[in-house]
């Protein structure tokens, strides 16, 4: 039973184009949602996050938004570098625990 | 600020072997949590602890897992017997108090069980 889904495996974005990750929830009592990014060897390191009273959250390049009507969050980033490629995983807190997807692995194409 | 240290890297072990896995937390960070991440899966909670109580464990295999947390600061999570199917990486996060949702995770160790 996933309560957090993230449908695409992969993504290949061009260099300097915004680069779109989705992610999907299922339990309405989150009261967080996060992203992470993990590079190859290395642990997920934190990157954003947004709460469940709030629509958007900016943080230079990377800008999250939230549809709670649609149980549905996005990771934009813009404009993409070379270092964005990475694993991100959406996740999502409550109960002082948090729940990731499986992940997106992000390739940017020069 | 020194991060969140883990040891060994890497280990192979046969099936039905015993392991260990350490784990260092930033310093002040009372809450440790130990996850177990399957090739092209997400992180999976295994336990969690606040300061040297268990928090959860509900995901843990307790029949072959066992984690302890002395002291509230240092944590071992190990593995006897091993199977074929805890080959994983296993990762160790911590967080301050109260900011549960923003964690800081150690390098893994990858475990390989032949």
């Amino acid at each position: 039973d996933q309560q957090v889904k993230q449908n695409s495996p992969s993504l290949s974005v061009q260099e300097g184009r915004i680069s779109i990750l989705n992610c999907d929830y299922t339990n309405s009592m989150f009261d967080y949602f996060l992203w992470y990014k993990k590079y190859p060897a290395e642990g997920p390191t934190f990157l954003i996050s947004i709460s469940s009273i709030k629509d958007k959250n900016e943080d230079g390049r990377f800008t999250v938004f939230l549809n709670k009507s649609a149980k549905h969050l996005s990771l934009h980033i813009v404009p993409s570098q070379p270092g964005d490629s990475a694993v991100y995983f959406c996740a999502a807190s409550g109960d002082d625990k948090i729940i990731f997807g499986k992940g997106t692995r992000l390739h940017i194409l020069p | 600020e020194a991060g969140v240290a883990q040891s060994p890297r890497y280990k192979i072990i046969e099936k039905r072997q015993s392991v260990a896995f350490w784990c260092n937390p930033i310093s002040g960070h009372a809450t440790l949590y130990w996850y177990q991440q399957i090739l092209g899966q997400g992180p999976k909670l295994l336990i969690q602890f606040q300061n040297n109580g268990v928090v959860d464990d509900s995901q843990l295999p307790k029949d072959r897992f066992s984690a302890e947390r002395l002291k509230g600061v240092d944590s071992t999570l190990k593995i006897q017997p091993a199977k074929l199917e805890d080959s994983a990486v296993y990762l160790c996060a911590s967080s301050s108090e109260g900011i549960s949702y923003e964690q800081y995770f150690g390098p893994g160790t990858r475990l390989t069980v032949t």
